[in-house]
């Protein structure tokens, strides 16, 4: 089985401030790990993901993720928020079971940048 | 650019009616999914199809049937609307079955059923 949490369903930052939403993951097997937003009223767009290999991954619009196996995390950051990244980020671990990806999704996190 | 296209971005219904979601990709995926999206409880998985006319339940497929003819097109059917299924309805595909390099979703469905 798999899950995974996000820490904080609502997250307030000050323009130009860090950006750091949390991830915990659980997992039996490695995992492929995921960042995806999600604009209001629009669908999921991928923004990062690990697979393999290093892990710090770089995504889109200036955010990264670190996996951290030891801690089962995949955080979310981004040096300096900018007004246009108020949106909700759900993190989703995959793993393959009898040949099928399985795909868990967060319940998400909801970024609000203040002015 | 690949695109998912949901083919209704609103849609109100009355209870007991049958209701047909419309899931399109011009990618080329094998793989393709329905998510209802609640508030609180994120995405969950309704049903998913790896090949035509093949189709396997995901976490809540309870009142949900699918169907898959063509490979682009993978339609979610609410076979006598209720109330509970008001949600936003997200379709999603990948790429290749065993390989999950990250879905592309559609814009989504929201649905209201009175």
């Amino acid at each position: 089985a798999q899950s995974v949490t996000q820490l904080g369903s609502h997250v307030s930052v000050s323009e130009g401030a860090l950006v750091l939403l949390r991830c915990n993951y659980s997992s039996s097997v490695p995992p492929y790990l995921f960042w995806y937003v999600q604009y209001p009223n629009q669908g999921l767009q991928l923004l990062l993901k690990y697979t393999t290999g290093a892990t710090l991954v770089k995504g889109i619009n200036g955010f990264e993720a670190e996996f951290k196996k030891s801690e089962t995390s995949f955080h979310l950051t981004k040096p300096s928020a900018h007004m246009s990244d108020a949106a909700e980020y759900f993190c989703a671990v995959s793993s393959t079971s009898g040949g099928y990806q399985k795909v868990t999704f967060g319940t998400g996190t909801k970024l609000q940048v203040i002015p | 650019d690949v695109k998912v296209t949901q083919s209704s971005r609103y849609l109100v219904k009355r209870t007991g009616e049958k209701v047909f979601l419309e899931c399109v990709q011009d990618m080329d995926h094998e793989n393709m999914f329905w998510y209802r999206q609640d508030p609180g409880l994120g995405l969950r998985l309704i049903y998913f199809s790896y090949d035509v006319k093949m189709k396997e339940k995901g976490d809540i497929p309870e009142g949900y049937s699918v169907s898959r003819e063509k490979k682009e097109r993978f339609s979610l059917i609410l076979e006598s609307a209720s109330t509970n299924q008001t949600s936003m309805y997200l379709c999603a595909s990948s790429f290749r079955r065993g390989r999950n390099y990250g879905y592309t979703f559609g814009s989504g469905t929201r649905l209201t059923v009175v």
